[in-house]
Parts: C-alpha cells; sequence; structure tokens
C-alpha cells in the first residue's frame, strides 16, 4: 500500500527516558514533516524536510531531534522525556508542499 | 501572521440532515485551502483542497467546501450526514511562504444523532 507509516503505534515511557519514532513514506514525496497533536486536539508542525535537508525548525526543545537519512524517512528522537511531551506525533508527507498526507500516528504517553 | 478560526468547537446533527461547518482564514496572499477529517484514534484524511480556479470544490464522501474571498471563509458542507462521519473536521491554509506549513484550525467535533 501507498503511504505514510510511523512506528510504533503506541509508546508509554517513563520520564527521563529517550525514544525514538520511526517514520517512511512510499509516495515519491519530497518534503516531510512531524506534527503534534496536543489533548486539546490542536495540531501543530515541529518541523520539515525537503530532500534531508530542515526547512521548518519551529521552537520546539533541543531535546528533540529530527533525523532524514533519506528523502522517504523521517525519524523523530527525544531525549530525556517529560510529562509534556504525551500527546500524538504525525508523521506526514508531501510533494512540493501541497496536499500533505498523514500517517496514522503515535500516541506517545510519558508516565 | 496567518490564522484559522474554526468557530464551532462541537456540532451535533441528525442522520440524514444537512451540516455544514464554518472555517475563517487569515492569510496575506491567495490561501491554499484545505479541509481535513480525523476518525478516532486515526490519522488524518484529506476530504479536499481549494488552490485556485472554481470556488466549489467537491470533495471525497460527499463533501464539498466554498472558497469566499470577500468572507475569508471556506465552509465544508454536506447535504446530507451519515452516522459514520462523526469525527473531528480540521480546516487549514498552508504558508507556502514558510515552508509550506500547515496551519490548522482549533477543529470542530461532529456528533451524529441517529
Amino acid at each position: 500500500d501507498t503511504a505514510v507509516s510511523q512506528t510504533p503505534k503506541y509508546l508509554v515511557t517513563q520520564m527521563g527516558n529517550d525514544k525514538s519514532i520511526k517514520c517512511e513514506q512510499n509516495l515519491g514525496h519530497d518534503t516531510m514533516y512531524w506534527y503534534k497533536q496536543d489533548s486539546k486536539k490542536f495540531l501543530k508542525i515541529m518541523f520539515s524536510y525537503n530532500n534531508k535537508e530542515l526547512i521548518i525548525n519551529e521552537t520546539v526543545p533541543n531535546r528533540f531531534s529530527p533525523k532524514s537519512p533519506d528523502k522517504a524517512h523521517l525519524n523523530l528522537h527525544i531525549n530525556s522525556l517529560e510529562l509534556g511531551d504525551s500527546a500524538v506525533y504525525f508523521c506526514a508527507s508531501s510533494q512540493e508542499s501541497l496536499a500533505v498526507t498523514f500517517g496514522s500516528g503515535t500516541r506517545l504517553t510519558v508516565v | 501572521a496567518q490564522s484559522v478560526t474554526q468557530p464551532d468547537i462541537h456540532i451535533t446533527v441528525s442522520e440524514g440532515a444537512s451540516l455544514e461547518l464554518r472555517c475563517n482564514y487569515s492569510y496575506g496572499a491567495t490561501p491554499y485551502l484545505f479541509w481535513y477529517v480525523q476518525s478516532p484514534g486515526q490519522g488524518l484524511q484529506l476530504l479536499l483542497k481549494y488552490f485556485s480556479g472554481d470556488t466549489l470544490v467537491q470533495g471525497i464522501k460527499g463533501f464539498e467546501a466554498e472558497f469566499k474571498r470577500s468572507q475569508s471563509s471556506f465552509n465544508l458542507r454536506k447535504p446530507s450526514v451519515h452516522w459514520s462521519d462523526a469525527a473531528e473536521y480540521f480546516c487549514a491554509v498552508v504558508g507556502l511562504d514558510q515552508g509550506g506549513k500547515l496551519i490548522f484550525g482549533q477543529g470542530t467535533e461532529l456528533s451524529v444523532k441517529p
């Protein structure tokens, strides 16, 4: 299936741990994103990469570090997790920044 | 700064009734506008998009939206709602001068009464 796939779907971890979320798209898109959806369902962009180059870096703590090994993959690594990091994280992709396709999300719970 | 406002946080309609979800945007140039739907526990699915041309756009699942520049609106409509339409709906504008990031409204939760 052509899609944006991210793993894991659910992630429960303790404060202070380091975790990663992986994302892959097989749509041939040139731009990939990470969005965060908070408990009130508000969606906000965190990062975007175009052909492995960082384009957008919103005011996100340095504990969050995206890595794009190639234009089909964009992983998100989070260091020293805090309670406030609990949210749903969506990977997404688009071609020429139009019609963004989203993955199914990773629900991160920090306890 | 660009922004999107969805004035209705929660709407309840009866199955078979018509639906209109409101969206107002603030954007300096010609906007590229989108409606996404999120079912519980799911990702976001694109319903429809407006880039240019005909101001009435058709989408999937029987939805349509009308772009009105004079009112800075992009309202979503459906003539007859089905129970499976119950979900969260997001209006968004893309900031082409900001790396293509989507700017979302707060979302409208749609409940459907039998």
